[in-house]
């Protein structure tokens, strides 16, 4: 069965760092493109950060470019979000979400965490 | 950037009704959309993805169409399951959007 966990959420001030974690289970970790995609209260989904099975190549949203750090540890099943300098507008649920590509062409995220809070305030 | 607007944003519709939601992108994204709903509290979950190809243990009523740069998500006949918040989702570029969403609920 396919689980991922997320953890490291909690409330941190304005300009601070957090880093995040997701714990992968159920499925070969290192063959699968991994995201984040987070989710401010009461609004919709934002997709954040991907990073390749290998772990080669990242990508951000222009909102977190330079900010944020997506890595993971292929012999640990672990996805990161390193987040630097935090801002308010930056609270929000935050999910890990397994990619897989479909034979249709594109990506789609066919598993997703629980989700971890992140508060950003003074 | 590649820009996804949905609409409605939200609606009101009873049990059995068909629903129909559109997204629309702002450029060629070929069909790499995908469709999720998602409920209060809970991660989403998705229905379609590569515009038409139903979620394996998704049920026949939910439906995806494509045409040009507009997607449509069907819901055949609504069910009390089915009430929810709606997102598209583009994969064609390196940044994955989502659009705004459309809630759909119980009139």
């Amino acid at each position: 069965e396919v689980q991922l966990v997320e953890s490291g959420g909690g409330l941190v001030q304005p300009g601070k760092s957090l880093r995040l974690s997701c714990a992968a289970s159920g499925f070969t970790f290192s063959s699968y493109a991994m995201c984040w995609v987070r989710q401010a209260p009461g609004k919709g989904l934002e997709w954040v950060s991907g990073i390749s099975g290998s772990g080669r190549s990242t990508y951000y949203a222009d909102s977190v470019k330079g900010r944020f750090t997506i890595s993971r540890d292929n012999s640990k099943n672990t996805l990161y979000l390193q987040m630097n300098s935090l801002r308010v507008e930056e609270t929000a649920v935050y999910y890990c979400a397994k990619a897989l590509l479909s034979t249709g062409g594109g990506f789609y995220f066919d598993y997703w965490g629980q989700g971890t809070m992140v508060t950003v305030s003074s | 950037d590649f820009q996804m607007t949905q609409s409605p944003s939200s609606m009101s519709a009873s049990v059995g009704d068909r629903v129909t939601i559109t997204c629309r992108a702002s450029q060629n994204i070929s069909t790499y959309l995908n469709w999720y709903q998602q409920k209060p509290g809970k991660a989403p979950k998705v229905l379609i993805h590569a515009a038409s190809s139903l979620q394996s243990g998704i049920p026949s009523r939910f439906s995806g169409s494509a045409s040009e740069t507009e997607f449509t998500l069907t819901i055949s006949s609504l069910q009390p399951e089915d009430f929810a918040t709606y997102y598209c989702q583009q994969t064609y570029s390196t940044s994955w959007t989502f659009g705004q969403g459309t809630k759909v609920e119980i009139k």
